[in-house]
């Protein structure tokens, strides 16, 4: 069954600093892949798509992922971190062929000032 | 706002009752996906409708129940209710099926006691 893994549940990082969230999944044919911010007693907000038309998905916020397929990877980057970035982010798979999202368990982001 | 609504937004019962959760999905879309969002389980697919009729099934209790009306909101029905089952339910919507971006509802949370 696919499977999506975000290595590491809690991430820290100063104000300023590069802001890295690793995705890797699990599939032999490449799924959409979406990630999803989640603020505090919120649902879920879409921070960008991966959909095969170019491999650098630029998002909202800054945020931006890069899907490797050498490495089943769409790791999440920001350049600078903000004070508001902090919050719960997923990582999600749409498989081809099916409706359904398979999320990761989540990287909750913490930004020091 | 991501245009999808949810009622209502907090839900206190006990065990052995039975809850109804709402969702009215954003103006045009003919999908909706249910989800369940717990500590232990995380962000789990439940069931999705298209346009009135079932579409697919995820890891849904069999005391569980969906529909999707002719005017497309749709009602997450929970029976027998279990301490287990508290929990974040969250509703997405998009406009067709797969690939397609889904926007999330600001969820439902279900306590039971």
């Amino acid at each position: 069954a696919q499977s999506v893994t975000q290595l590491g549940s809690h991430v820290s990082v100063s104000e300023g600093a590069l802001v890295l969230l690793r995705c890797n999944y699990s599939s032999s044919v490449p799924p959409y892949l979406f990630w999803y911010v989640q603020y505090p007693n919120q649902g879920l907000q879409l921070l960008l798509k991966y959909t095969s038309a170019a491999t650098l998905v630029k998002g909202i916020n800054g945020f931006e992922a890069e899907f490797k397929k050498s490495e089943t990877s769409f790791h999440l980057t920001k350049p600078s971190a903000h004070m508001s970035d902090a919050a719960e982010y997923f990582c999600a798979a749409g498989p081809r062929g099916t409706d359904k999202l398979i999320f990761g368990t989540g990287t909750r982001l913490q930004v020091f000032p | 706002d991501s245009g999808v609504t949810q009622t209502p937004k907090h839900l206190i019962t006990a065990t052995g009752q039975r809850v109804t959760l709402r969702c009215s999905p954003r103006s045009g879309d003919l999908s909706v996906y249910w989800y369940q969002q717990s500590l232990d389980q995380g962000l789990q697919f439940l069931i999705q409708y298209y346009n009135g009729e079932e579409r697919a099934k995820g890891n849904i209790l069999e005391r569980f129940s969906a529909q999707q009306f002719p005017d497309l909101h749709s009602e997450l029905n929970l029976s027998s209710l279990e301490l287990g089952d508290s929990a974040l339910y969250f509703c997405a919507s998009s406009v067709r099926t797969s690939g397609n971006i889904q926007y999330f509802g600001a969820g439902t949370r279900l306590s039971v006691l």
